[in-house]
This record gives structure tokens, C-alpha cells and sequence, in this order.
């Protein structure tokens, strides 16, 4: 399968706990995005790297998120101390800088109890 | 404040017929505007896009129409089959930051 995958698909976890995310790019994708997708709302923009270089970051974003990309390859997304209203649905996609290849992942849905 | 709009969050056709989604956005800005379909706990598919130097861009049953000087864009899917189903998400590519600008999304339904 030469997609986006994100694991795991879903994630239950307690308010305060901390959670990661992990995304694999379509290999010869160097540019990486994460997106945040609310019930009823379309997907929102958090974050963009190029290679291993994070080069944008949104203001949704808080203190609480970080992202990685070691080497260029996959990428992580942790949210620490973890409140409600990060229940989420959390969206990777990769690209190889063209629009065509914007391609998004399946996502990893995150409930926050 | 939304920079692109779907006002309409659902829509119902009957199979065969015309399905016509609308978008509207604020910013002249970027001039790449995309719709993305979404099934159930999937992520979304590209389906069609459009530069603002065109007016129309064709891809089988799927036509997009963009009117610049009403900041308007819609989707046009003819004939509609039970399979279109899906939430449809309007884009605009906002190519400084490489990121996509959603619209809420509209789902179709479409009747047997």
C-alpha cells in the first residue's frame, strides 16, 4: 500500500493523560501536513513540514502540541495533558510538493473522556 | 471569520439527476480552489480542482465551475449515482503555507 497511514485509527484516552500519533508520507512525499477535523466542521490546518524542517505552525496549535519529523520520514503528533475538547479526528497528508499530490490519510480519531 | 463557505450542510438528489454544490469564499488572494470527497471515518479524497485562470474544469461526471467575480464556486456531478454519497468538502490552496482552507462540507445523499 503506497498511501498515507496513520495509527493507531482510533485512540480512547483519560483528560490529563498524554497520546502520540504517528503518520507514514507516501515515500517520495518530502512535505508533510497535519489537519484537525471537529464534528461538523472541515478540516482545520496545524501544521507543515518540508523534510524534517516544521515550517508552519497554526495558532490552533497550543503550548500542549508538538510535532515531529525525524530524518525527513514519518511523523509524530503528541498532545500532552490531554482536555475534552481535543476530541478530534487528526488528519495526515503528504505531498510531493505539486497540488496533485496532496493526499490525505485515513486519520486517527481521538476521544477524550 | 470563514474564509470559505458551504452553506448548505446537506443536500438530497434522486439517482440520475443533477447534483449541485455551492461554495462561496472571501479572500482573492490564492487562485486554487480543490473539492475533496469524504466517506465515514476515512480521510478525504481529491476529487476535482481549479485555477482561477479557468472558468470550467471537466473530469467525467464531475464539473466544476468557478465565478471570480461573485467569489463563487460550485460542483456539478451529472448523472448522480447512490455511490456520490459522501460529505463534500470545498478548498482553497493557500500557496504561501503549502495548506488547504476548508468549507464545513456538504453531504449528499443520493436516492436509488
Amino acid at each position: 500500500d503506497t498511501g498515507v497511514s496513520q495509527n493507531p485509527r482510533h485512540k480512547i484516552t483519560k483528560r490529563g493523560q498524554n497520546v502520540t500519533f504517528r503518520c507514514d508520507p507516501i515515500s517520495e512525499h518530502n512535505r508533510l501536513y497535519w489537519y484537525r477535523q471537529t464534528l461538523g466542521q472541515g478540516p482545520e490546518f496545524l501544521t507543515y513540514f518540508q523534510n524534517e524542517a516544521q515550517l508552519e505552525k497554526s495558532r490552533l496549535l497550543s503550548d500542549r502540541f508538538s510535532a515531529e519529523r525525524p530524518k525527513g520520514s514519518f511523523s509524530t503528533l503528541e498532545i500532552q495533558r490531554t482536555e475534552q475538547g481535543d476530541s478530534a479526528m487528526y488528519l495526515c497528508a503528504s505531498s510531493p510538493g505539486q497540488l496533485y499530490g496532496y493526499t490525505f490519510g485515513s486519520g486517527t480519531r481521538l476521544t477524550v473522556v | 471569520d470563514q474564509q470559505v463557505k458551504q452553506n448548505s450542510p446537506s443536500l438530497s438528489v434522486q439517482e440520475g439527476r443533477i447534483s449541485i454544490l455551492n461554495c462561496d469564499y472571501t479572500n482573492s488572494m490564492f487562485d486554487y480552489f480543490l473539492w475533496y470527497k469524504k466517506y465515514p471515518a476515512e480521510g478525504p479524497t481529491f476529487l476535482i480542482s481549479i485555477s482561477s485562470i479557468k472558468d470550467k474544469n471537466e473530469d467525467g461526471r464531475f464539473t466544476v465551475f468557478l465565478n471570480k467575480s461573485a467569489k463563487h464556486l460550485s460542483l456539478h456531478i451529472v448523472p448522480s449515482q447512490p455511490g456520490d454519497s459522501a460529505v463534500y468538502f470545498c478548498a482553497e490552496y493557500q500557496g504561501g503555507s503549502e495548506k488547504l482552507v476548508f468549507g464545513k462540507g456538504t453531504k449528499l445523499t443520493v436516492n436509488p
